[in-house]
Formats: structure tokens, sequence, C-alpha cells
């Protein structure tokens, strides 16, 4: 079966440091990944996405790379802000089907 | 973009009563809905997915008749625990998608804390 797994957070950081949240998966097949970002509050939204291996996502400064190799989809950020201060999900989905496997999540906070 | 409503965000009840769930697509309609539960420090696990106009369909190991779900019309979907008991206390969470997933996205409501005493 499908899974993903990541890293247990939280992640703590200083305003402006560089982020790596680790992701990597099992799947049956050539799977699409994503990630998604939960807000204090809100609803998980979708970052970025790839679809292919070696295929970039990449949206608000945050990028992740599809590594086929070693199947991962390591999130990463130069600078975070505090305003990226959230819960960071993994997921991946496999042969054209609507269910999502995600992982744990993990929390980062930023802090000035 | 689309947004998906859920309510109530939080709610506490007690042993032996039911809780209702509620999702509305608020600009789009939705002909399917999927319902996950989240424990604590735990993946996001789908429990079953809901159909408009017909039944739900359940994942393995997911009891149908604890889990209610309706899907009545194109804007709304509802779980209901039933009889909840301490060990449904969890993070129940709705989502829709809109095309495929490789092609576009999945949308979430808000979330539902469910805390059984």
């Amino acid at each position: 079966g499908n899974s993903v797994t990541q890293m247990e957070g939280p992640v703590t950081l200083s305003e402006e440091a560089f982020l790596t949240i680790n992701c990597t998966y099992t799947a049956t097949g050539y799977p699409s990944l994503f990630w998604y970002v939960q807000y204090p509050g809100e609803g998980l939204q979708l970052l970025l996405k790839a679809t292919k291996a070696d295929d970039k996502g990449s949206n608000k400064g945050f990028e992740a790379t599809y590594r086929k190799e070693t199947t991962s989809f390591h999130l990463e950020k130069g600078s975070v802000q505090v305003s990226d201060s959230a819960v960071y999900f993994c997921a991946l989905v496999t042969g054209g089907g609507n269910k999502l496997t995600f992982g744990t999540g993990t929390q980062l906070k930023v802090e000035l | 973009g689309a947004v998906v409503s859920q309510h109530p965000s939080w709610v506490i009840c007690k042993s032996g009563t039911s809780v209702k769930i509620e999702c509305r697509s608020l600009d789009f309609q939705a002909t399917t809905m999927f319902w996950y539960r989240q424990f604590p420090k735990q993946s996001l696990m789908l429990m079953a997915t809901s159909n408009e106009g017909s039944k739900a369909t359940y994942e393995q190991g997911v009891e149908k008749d604890k889990f209610l779900i309706n899907h009545a019309s194109l804007t709304l979907s509802t779980l209901t625990v039933t009889s909840a008991h301490p060990e449904d206390s969890s993070f129940y969470i709705c989502s829709t998608l809109i095309g495929t997933v490789q092609n576009t996205e999945a949308f979430f409501g808000q979330g539902t804390r469910l805390t059984v005493v």
C-alpha cells in the first residue's frame, strides 16, 4: 500500500532561517506528490505539487523536488517568516485515483 | 478559490449522544466529499467518500452505522457520529476535489475537533 513518512515536529526556527521538512514515501505505481499547509483555525490548502520524477513544485518561496531515486519530496524554503507558522502535510495519490495518503503533518513555529 | 466550510470547529459532547458535523461547498457544487479523521500525531485517515444522492463508500474498518454520512445536496454533506464514546474523540475534516487530483486541487474544510466526555 501507499504510505508517507514525514519528520515529526514541532520544528522551531528563527525568522529568516532555512527550512527543510523531510518527506519520503512508498507507493504502488507512480505517485503524484503534494504539500498541503494548514494555518491555525483554517482548512488545508494546497501549497505545491509535482506529478512526475524530477519535477519541482514551488509556491510562496517554498520548493520541493520529486526525487524518484530516493522516493522523497522534501519541502524547503530559504528564509522563513513568522507568517509561515503552520502545520505542513506531505501527501500522495497514485494511479489516477482520488484518495490522498497523508503524512502525519509537521508543525512549524517561526519566532522573531 | 473554492471554499469549503465546515461546522462546528469544535464540539464537546457527553458519551452516548450523537454529534452532527456539516460540510458545505460555498461557491461550487461538490458531487463528492471525502471525510477524514486525524488522531494526535497521526496521519489523516480517509473514513468514507460521500456522493450526492447515493450511499457513502466507507473505508475498511470504519463502522458505517456509527459514522452516518449524508450527502443530500450538491452543497452539503454531513457526518453524524452516533452514540459517541471517548475513543471517538478526534479531529474530523472534510474535503472535496475539483477535477482529478493530478490536475487540480483538493479543498478542505477547517476541521472539527470532537471531544467526548
